[in-house]
């Protein structure tokens, strides 16, 4: 089966830097995503890996190695807006996207 | 732009009954989907539609279906509501000729199925 995984829950410090990552067993690759979601909004796009490597955007980095099924969000500067679940999906062979059940993000002061 | 609307925010309704999400968007986007999100799940794709007039089954497809008569209305519909359709539904779009495919969400419906 196709399964992707991801910590429940993480507690950081606000200014510090937080790595969340996702592990993925699926139907062929064709990209993974990083999506931003609030409580109780809708999810907003971060990031999109297809090739090994750090992509960086601003204070927000996501990194990809297809060989180990992996991928991590970095977060650096951490401001406390940043409370959010972090959700991991890849796109398997199929172009259809599999889910992970989120990382909910706790900043403390 | 306003990007995707649903309709309603959120609903109460007694099993048995039927009900219509609605969604739309105003970026032309050829493809649309409808997700269902529960605690310590994972999105769930219910249904999908590529372009208009052509839809297809997602993963969980049971109890619901959908029709898209024009590129900009994706509408979900459940014929006879169960209280395990109580969840939190996201209607998304994409341009599938973009890069990324990045998904853009709707702000959801919380149904509450009694």
């Amino acid at each position: 089966g196709q399964n992707i995984d991801q910590p429940t829950e993480m507690t950081a410090t606000e200014g510090a830097i937080v790595q969340i990552n996702c592990t993925y067993q699926t139907s062929g690759f064709n990209g993974l995503f990083w999506y931003q979601q609030h409580a109780g909004e809708a999810p907003t796009f971060l990031s999109y890996n297809v090739l090994d490597g750090l992509e960086e955007k601003g204070r927000f980095s996501s990194f990809l190695s297809r060989s180990k099924g992996y991928s991590y969000l970095l977060l650096k500067e951490l401001q406390m807006k940043d409370s959010a679940s972090y959700l991991c999906a890849v796109m398997d062979s199929n172009y259809q996207l599999i889910w992970g059940a989120g990382t909910k993000l706790i900043i403390k002061p | 732009t306003a990007g995707i609307t649903q309709a309603p925010t959120s609903q109460i309704l007694a099993a048995g009954r039927s009900m219509t999400l609605r969604c739309t968007q105003d970026m032309r986007h050829n493809a649309m989907y409808w997700y269902r999100q529960d605690l310590g799940l994972g999105l769930r794709l219910i249904h999908y539609s590529n372009t208009a007039g052509t839809t297809g089954k997602g993963e969980v497809p049971d109890g619901y279906s959908v029709s898209r008569a024009n590129t900009d209305d994706f509408p979900l519909t459940l014929a006879s509501a169960v209280p395990s359709q109580t969840s939190v539904y996201f209607c998304a779009s994409s341009d599938s000729t973009a890069n990324t495919g990045e998904l853009f969400f709707g702000e959801g419906s919380r149904l509450t199925v009694l």
